[in-house]
């Protein structure tokens, strides 16, 4: 069964420092896709990344990067020099390949807090 | 691309009401999702349209529950004699058809909350 876990539920920072919000999920499946949204306050999902099962690079855009590990069916996401504008609630998700709806498993969620 | 639209924003209503709400994705995409998310949760998918075919239907989707697509274009969700634990942002999102794993572009919600 497919499963996401955000084991965090809120995390508060000061502006400036850097935060980690952690990513655990579970498929059989050999091909699967993992994203990142952000929901601010207005309550639209934001895409942020998408990565793909078999592409462990990490990337950075920015202050944002992204730490993919099979091994450890974790991807985690680090925001280097929070800003107060990085508040929200935060959601990994999974699609797996052979479902034919290509539907997302969304985890709880963590919200971030940055505070000036 | 003017992205996915969801109206109404908001929807008061009383128990045993009926109400729908409406969806229109991006234009050329041709796979809607309705998703369902509570205070505190993530997103719950609901049920997923591929053009104007309903292909899958969560468990979530009790029999009050009926979604249509009728030209594959905008989408209802309709939920009829409302329960209190109907209350939930009820979220619509949109997908290209060109391979697995596209993104989803998801609407703003509408906020059901059901007195």
């Amino acid at each position: 069964a497919q499963k996401v876990t955000q084991a965090q539920t809120e995390i508060s920072v000061v502006e400036k420092e850097d935060v980690t919000l952690d990513c655990v999920y579970e498929t059989r499946d050999t091909t699967y896709y993992l994203f990142w949204y952000k929901q601010p306050p207005s309550g639209e999902l934001v895409f942020l990344i998408r990565r793909n099962s078999f592409d462990e690079q990490n990337e950075i855009s920015g202050r944002y990067s992204w730490n993919f590990q099979k091994s450890t069916s974790s991807f985690n996401f680090t925001i280097t020099a929070s800003q107060v504008v990085d508040s929200a609630v935060y959601f990994c998700a999974l699609s797996e390949a052979n479902t034919g709806t290509y539907k997302y498993i969304f985890g709880t969620g963590t919200r971030l807090k940055v505070l000036a | 691309d003017t992205g996915v639209s969801q109206d109404p924003r908001h929807k008061i209503t009383k128990r045993g009401q009926n109400v729908t709400f409406r969806c229109d994705p991006i234009s050329e995409h041709n796979r809607l999702y309705w998703y369902r998310q509570t205070l505190g949760q993530g997103p719950e998918f609901l049920t997923y349209f591929q053009n104007e075919a309903q292909l899958e239907k969560s468990r979530l989707l009790s029999d009050r529950f009926s979604a249509e697509r009728p030209k594959g274009s905008f989408s209802t969700l309709e939920i009829q004699r409302t329960e209190q634990g109907d209350s939930a942002m009820y979220l619509c999102a949109s997908s290209s058809p060109m391979k697995a794993g596209e993104k989803l572009f998801f609407g703003s919600g509408t906020q059901l909350s059901v007195l």
